[in-house]
């Protein structure tokens, strides 16, 4: 399968503060990410979509302004969560898109704690 | 719209048992996708398998087989003589071809605990 490098793993950090995360894909050029949050014990949600050179689309519900996404390159893409509060708290994985064809591929997800 | 039903909160069982895990999907597209995916604790996504619409195909991989139903709109999932190692949340998904295809719709998990 492809590989999909997704960092941090694991973040603590400050109410009011932000966090970047990085997802890259590191044998494919991936035009497409989605970016997925997962709250404990909850399901995993599609947050936005983005493609690279062009704005993220943010689903329903989703702060396009809270929740920066760049796709700059594409291996690589960031989700920044600006001005963090303990409700973001949440696990966030990326999934870059390799094709129709395939299987979905996913980073190893970064669990944020925001205190 | 797309919707993914997965009945089964938390499931328990002793080693060596069988289990199904249900999920039963709803979509209005002709072409779509159906996955499974196994979350141990760590939280990475362990993919298990991918469906199409038109592949209605029973599958078997060592202790792990799929039931794919369009009649009922299903594709449940099987482990045979569970272990240990199986107990994680199990996710069904479901991606549309209108929408790209790897955009995945996922249920709300099933939590399996197999008990030594």
């Amino acid at each position: 399968g492809a590989v999909v490098s997704q960092h941090p793993s694991r973040v603590i950090c400050k109410s009011g503060t932000s966090v970047k995360i990085e997802c890259r894909s590191l044998d494919f050029q991936a035009t497409t990410m989605f970016w997925y949050r997962q709250f404990p014990k909850q399901s995993l949600m599609l947050m936005a979509t983005s493609n690279e050179g062009s704005k993220a689309t943010y689903e329903q519900g989703v702060e396009k302004d809270k929740f920066l996404i760049n796709h700059a390159s594409l291996t690589l893409s960031t989700l920044t969560v600006t001005s963090a509060h303990p409700e973001d708290s949440s696990f966030y994985i990326c999934s870059p898109y390799r094709g129709r064809n395939t299987e979905a591929f996913f980073g190893q997800g970064t669990r944020l704690t925001v205190v | 719209a797309q919707k993914v039903t997965q009945a089964q909160t938390e499931i328990s069982v002793v080693e060596k048992e069988d289990v199904t895990l249900d999920c039963v999907y709803e979509t209005r597209d002709t072409t779509y996708y159906l996955f499974w995916y196994k979350q141990p604790p760590s939280g990475e996504l362990v993919f298990l398998i991918r469906r199409n619409s038109f592949d209605e195909q029973n599958e078997i991989s060592g202790r792990y087989s799929w039931n794919f139903q369009k009649s009922t709109s299903s594709f449940n999932f099987t482990i045979t003589a569970s272990q240990v190692v199986d107990s994680a949340v199990y996710f069904c998904a479901l991606s549309e071809a209108r929408t790209g295809a790897n955009n995945l719709f996922f249920g709300t998990g099933t939590r399996l605990t197999v008990i030594p």
